[in-house]
């Protein structure tokens, strides 16, 4: 019910940038794609979030494709702190919640 | 700001005891979750608010029961523990639907 798909794990060596997919192709026009992360069993942590354009913080990029049908976030010099599972979110359009998917582990290998 | 503010950190229930779970936060925020989180999964809802008074049923509500009386607190009831409701409880919050969410800390809730 969670509308993304996600591989459930990846590697990434340190000081290499770590590309995670997501697959949102039932998404709506008007819904935003969101990334968490959740390092090791602390709360999640928002990342990013966008709606068509591609958008950077201090974090991350992130990057949609331009039928929104899928989208990557980018960490680009990833650090052994980047361990952590990661998650893809889109809100299903007419509901007011935030679900869950089972999210990619990424492992940052020295 | 201290955020999203969970207590307890840690609880052991026994099974048919009940309980209330704490969730406050102090950034105004219109919008409330709960989630459990069982050992290797992700996170399920179990409950949301979209402001004071306001509460919905998310994917996994049966055991459990909430209140929304004021903005900061959402509190999250269990009534009769079961050992299946061992898991780590979480509580989030943000302003409006497209807004970042912020989240507590957790509580690690058993069953025994």
């Amino acid at each position: 019910d969670a509308k993304t798909t996600q591989p459930p794990s990846m590697d990434c060596a340190e000081g290499r940038a770590a590309n995670l997919p997501c697959n949102h192709s039932t998404i709506s026009g008007n819904e935003y794609v969101y990334w968490y992360r959740q390092i090791h069993s602390q709360g999640p942590q928002y990342i990013i979030h966008g709606l068509k354009n591609n958008e950077t913080n201090e974090m991350a990029s992130l990057i949609i494709t331009e039928d929104r049908k899928s989208s990557t976030l980018i960490l680009p010099h990833a650090t052994l702190r980047d361990t952590a599972v990661y998650y893809c979110i889109v809100r299903v359009e007419g509901r007011n919640d935030m679900r869950f998917g089972a999210g990619t582990r990424l492992t940052v290998k020295p | 700001n201290a955020g999203v503010t969970q207590t307890p950190k840690f609880r052991i229930l026994k099974i048919g005891q009940s309980m209330t779970l704490q969730c406050t936060q102090d950034m105004n925020h219109n919008y409330m979750y709960w989630y459990r989180q069982d050992p290797g999964m992700g996170l399920k809802l179990i409950y949301y608010s979209v402001g004071a008074g306001i509460t919905d049923k998310g994917e996994v509500p049966n055991g459990y029961n909430v209140s929304r009386s004021t903005t900061e607190d959402f509190p999250l009831r269990l009534e009769l523990a079961a050992p299946s409701q061992t898991s780590v409880y979480f509580c989030a919050s943000s302003y409006r639907l497209n807004t970042e969410a912020f989240f507590g800390q957790g509580t690690r809730l058993t069953v025994v």
